[in-house]
């Protein structure tokens, strides 16, 4: 199985910064790299897929890069709804797995 | 619009059975690949099965295999979860979720609500 080991787990940070989040994983997955936000008590929604690409309708300022087995997840400047848990996921193949999360909380 | 609403979800003792379902509607449900993946209380995501447009393939998580079937029936745009020899480990929101295009490294693009299984005596 393919290990996500995302990085770091917590992250405390304030209205207008800049944040980073890393996932790597056991093995090299080319692109097949998803990035999804979760806000308590809701279904994840999917942000960055394919590394790079982002969902329709998802603001600029979240982007995603990387390849093979590291990848980043910036959000260029924090707003309040951005406060939620983050995942990242390969779906290179199955079974299909998640890194742990980073929860983003407000400084 | 593309919906997914889940249910069937409850409380069940250990060593019970559940069957969950998957109503889809606003998208041509026998073209995509559909998964469920869970997450246990306070905890992260877990990918629990998938199963093709056709249900040409099917995938299981190890944590679930043999206890746990996938199913669906296109007519009726509607996808399943048969859970049996429930464990409290398998206690979780179960979420369906539509994989996007027509490979298998596609993102969960669709999700539904989610729907509580809890295994408990």
């Amino acid at each position: 199985d393919i290990q996500m080991t995302q990085s770091p787990s917590s992250l405390s940070a304030s209205v207008g910064d800049r944040v980073n989040i890393t996932c790597r994983a056991s093995q090299n997955i080319n692109s097949y790299l998803n990035w999804y936000q979760q806000k308590p008590g809701k279904a994840p929604k999917v942000l960055i897929y394919a590394e790079s690409n982002l969902q329709s309708g998802v603001p600029s300022r979240y982007r995603g890069s990387g390849s093979g087995t590291e990848f980043n997840f910036t959000i260029s400047s924090l707003q309040p709804e951005d406060f939620a848990t983050y995942y990242c996921q390969q779906s290179y193949s199955t079974p299909y797995t998640f890194g742990q999360g980073t929860k983003l909380e407000i400084k | 619009e593309v919906q997914l609403v889940e249910s069937g979800g409850g409380l069940v003792k250990p060593g019970g059975s559940l069957r969950l379902s998957c109503a889809a509607s606003g998208f041509t449900f026998s073209s995509y690949t559909m998964n469920w993946v869970r997450q246990a209380p306070g905890k992260g995501l877990e990918w629990v099965s998938s199963i093709g447009s056709n249900s040409s393939y099917i995938y299981y998580a190890d944590s679930v295999k043999g206890r746990i079937s996938i199913s669906r029936d296109n007519a009726k745009n509607s996808l399943y979860l048969q859970m049996d020899s429930l464990r409290a480990e398998d206690t979780a929101v179960y979420y369906c979720a539509r994989i996007y295009g027509y490979t298998l490294h596609g993102e969960f693009d669709y999700w539904g609500q989610g729907t509580l299984v809890t295994v408990s005596s």
